[in-house]
């Protein structure tokens, strides 16, 4: 089982649709996480780290279930340039940083 | 404001001969990985050092060797490539591993014949 895991997708919605991305991690021992943005054939970028307490960035609210090991990232109001891969990304702590494969979203007109 | 630059950008090897990849980061970090991604696959974490003057392994190691050369650089050497190296490698760098926040160079794309 992988220690992170994301449904690769694609999620092909309409512009200003809502749609949301799970990830769920393996290990309970996690401390941090976050997602990232990847344009295509581009670098990853940090979207959002995720809070216990859940945070929001305008259209983006990002969540943490502890007892579920899992987060999710919820994009309102999706807008065109929003079409990119999402990665979560898990962190133990040290230099312990796993990256899920991503999930890759495209919005279409 | 540059932030991390990799060289070369694309590069293609045959089979058995070695490379050297680039990396230089001007934001002062002290921390600098070197990852591949392969498609499927989330980044995976080759070598990375914690700060100037030391470096460990990640989780795919094996066939490549790094140098801390300063605080700026961070190479990443590749001795007799193979085509299970074919790969998009990245490097970056943080201000400390207690932070969420990797900064990317734009990568770079090997391709092993």
């Amino acid at each position: 089982r992988k220690e992170v895991e994301q449904d690769p997708g694609p999620f092909n919605v309409p512009e200003g649709a809502t749609v949301a991305f799970n990830c769920t991690y393996s290990n309970s021992a996690s401390q941090s996480f976050f997602w990232y943005r990847q344009d295509c054939r581009k670098e990853p970028k940090l979207l959002m780290s995720v809070y216990s307490s859940g945070n929001e960035d305008g259209r983006f609210t990002a969540q943490l279930n502890r007892a579920s090991q899992y987060i999710s990232l919820l994009i309102r109001d999706s807008k065109l340039s929003d079409s990119a891969t999402y990665l979560c990304v898990v962190k133990s702590g040290g230099f312990k940083t796993i990256f899920g494969a991503g999930t890759r979203l495209f919005v279409k007109a | 404001n540059a932030g991390v630059t990799q060289t070369p950008k694309f590069q293609v090897l045959k089979t058995g001969q070695s490379m050297t990849l680039q990396c230089a980061q001007d934001m002062n970090h002290n921390s600098m990985y070197w990852y591949r991604q392969d498609p499927g696959m989330g980044l995976r974490l080759i070598y990375y050092s914690a700060s100037e003057g030391t470096t460990d392994k990640g989780e795919v190691p094996n066939g490549y060797n790094v140098s801390r050369l300063n605080k700026r650089e961070f190479s990443l050497r590749l001795e007799s490539a193979a085509p299970s190296q074919t790969s998009v490698y990245f490097c970056a760098s943080s201000d400390s591993p207690n932070t969420g926040e990797l900064f990317f160079g734009e990568g770079s794309r090997l391709t092993v014949l």
